[in-house]
């Protein structure tokens, strides 16, 4: 049974070029959430995609944008980096429940390191 | 205030010994918590979850929920240097939609 996959492993760019950073989710999940983890701190929420729809949004420019396909496979964009944009990007799928469930079991990916010179 | 908080670390104990990880929520609306571990320059891995109150135990791992008290922590029995990491704690703040607030992690050494 294959995990999450993250694509590319680590990438460099300069400020104010374009980046797109790809996740598979685990089979049988439906659900993609994309998190930021800057050196030292915690994974921070960056916006969440089902049924190819973005569902919920953390304090992140409108810089990130994403994208879901059929497949349950997603993409994280950046415009314009900044050097703050440097962390690791963590892509983390799990299967939505009915409303009824407070279970939201998050499993990653191996993340992508992303350095913006 | 941030949402999830833990206490700062780093911790160090021997092999052998219990190592405890707490972290405090304040939301009193979350209902499931989650203690993730991270290797250096790994991405996270779930050890645990839990949402009753009381004690979860999964092997040499148990995990403890005081929503009166809006605690929770992890205690790792039997350290070994393997356990050696970044533990995460994170809380859910009554989302069913899956997104978690996590502490920024308390960093565990375990010596020989």
């Amino acid at each position: 049974d294959a995990g999450v996959t993250q694509s590319p492993t680590h990438l460099i760019k300069t400020r104010g070029q374009q980046v797109t950073l790809r996740c598979s989710p685990k089979s049988g999940h439906d659900t993609v959430s994309w998190y930021q983890q800057a050196l030292g701190q915690g994974p921070q929420f960056i916006f969440q995609y089902y049924e190819e729809e973005e569902r919920q949004r953390g304090n992140f420019p409108d810089r990130f944008s994403g994208h879901q396909f059929p497949n349950y496979s997603s993409e994280l964009n950046v415009n314009a980096l900044l050097l703050g944009d440097s962390a690791l990007y963590l892509c983390a799928s799990s299967q939505t429940l009915g409303t009824h469930s407070s279970y939201n079991e998050q499993f990653f990916g191996p993340g992508t390191r992303l350095t913006v010179l | 205030q941030k949402e999830v908080e833990q206490n700062s670390g780093p911790l160090s104990v021997p092999e052998g010994a219990i190592a405890s990880l707490n972290c405090t929520y304040s939301d009193r609306g979350s209902q499931s918590f989650f203690w993730y571990r991270q290797y250096s320059g790994k991405s996270p891995e779930l050890i645990m979850f839990i949402y009753s109150n009381g004690d979860k135990e999964d092997g040499r791992f148990t995990a403890q929920l005081n929503k009166a008290s809006q605690y929770v922590s992890l205690l790792i029995r039997d350290s070994q240097p393997s356990d050696s990491a970044t533990y995460l704690c994170a809380g859910d703040r009554g989302s069913t939609l899956g997104r978690l607030y996590f502490g920024r992690g308390t960093q565990l050494t375990v010596w020989p």
